[in-house]
């Protein structure tokens, strides 16, 4: 079946740092988007891509939707402690009932003072 | 005002129990999902329901059992708990079917004993 791997799993930075992170498929998809979950909570839909080659911020968060439809990156610059928490890229082929969104693995992201 | 409200937060509960997950939403949106998320966080989609009707059934076994009085709120009835049940389950609402921006509840700790 479709499934979006993410990389890196998980992350340890200083605080300041800037992070990177993808999300690859073998499969195409017509909308990507990023999530984070805080410990304790639901996740919560930070930024959405809908072009092949779009590249849209969100404050100090940078996400693209890859060229080939087949992968997501994430960028967040100047980290900050409250950074912390899991990020899921997020995909789906088109807009119709029954095409679910998927969700990418997960990377966990921790922030050092 | 929570937006998608699910109660309760922690469910503790011995093998063959029946229980009820509550989630209610006060955003307006026509479509409602419960997710299941994995000790290793991964998030599958198990039920979508769009205004009251079923639209996505993820070969989720049927000791699970969605129930939409409204399209404000989507319940879940475990029939026969089993240890493999353990998760965190989360309900989310889109304002409809075909959106993929979900806003997701805080979730519930099932664990089963």
């Amino acid at each position: 079946g479709q499934q979006l791997n993410q990389s890196p799993q998980s992350m340890f930075i200083q605080e300041g740092e800037d992070v990177s992170m993808n999300c690859t498929s073998s499969s195409i998809f017509n909308t990507w988007l990023w999530y984070k979950q805080d410990p304790g909570e639901g996740p919560v839909l930070l930024i959405a891509l809908y072009k092949a080659g779009e590249l849209t911020s969100n404050g100090r968060l940078t996400a693209q939707f890859g060229i080939t439809r087949k992968d997501s990156f994430l960028n967040i610059s100047a980290s900050i402690p409250s950074d912390v928490g899991i990020y899921f890229c997020a995909a789906t082929s088109s807009p119709s009932d029954t095409d679910k969104l998927i969700f990418g693995t997960g990377t966990r992201l921790q922030v050092f003072p | 005002d929570t937006a998608v409200s699910q109660t309760p937060k922690y469910l503790v509960t011995q093998m063959g129990n029946d229980k009820s997950i509550k989630c209610e939403q006060n955003l307006g949106h026509d479509t409602m999902y419960w997710y299941k998320q994995d000790s290793k966080k991964f998030l599958k989609i198990m039920f979508s329901y769009n205004n009251k009707e079923l639209i996505i059934n993820e070969t989720v076994p049927n000791r699970f059992s969605p129930k939409s009085p409204d399209k404000a709120h989507l319940n879940l009835h475990i029939n026969s708990l089993e240890l493999g049940d353990s998760a965190v389950y989360f309900c989310a609402s889109s304002w409809d079917s075909s959106n993929e921006k979900l806003f997701f509840g805080s979730g519930t700790q099932l664990s089963v004993l």
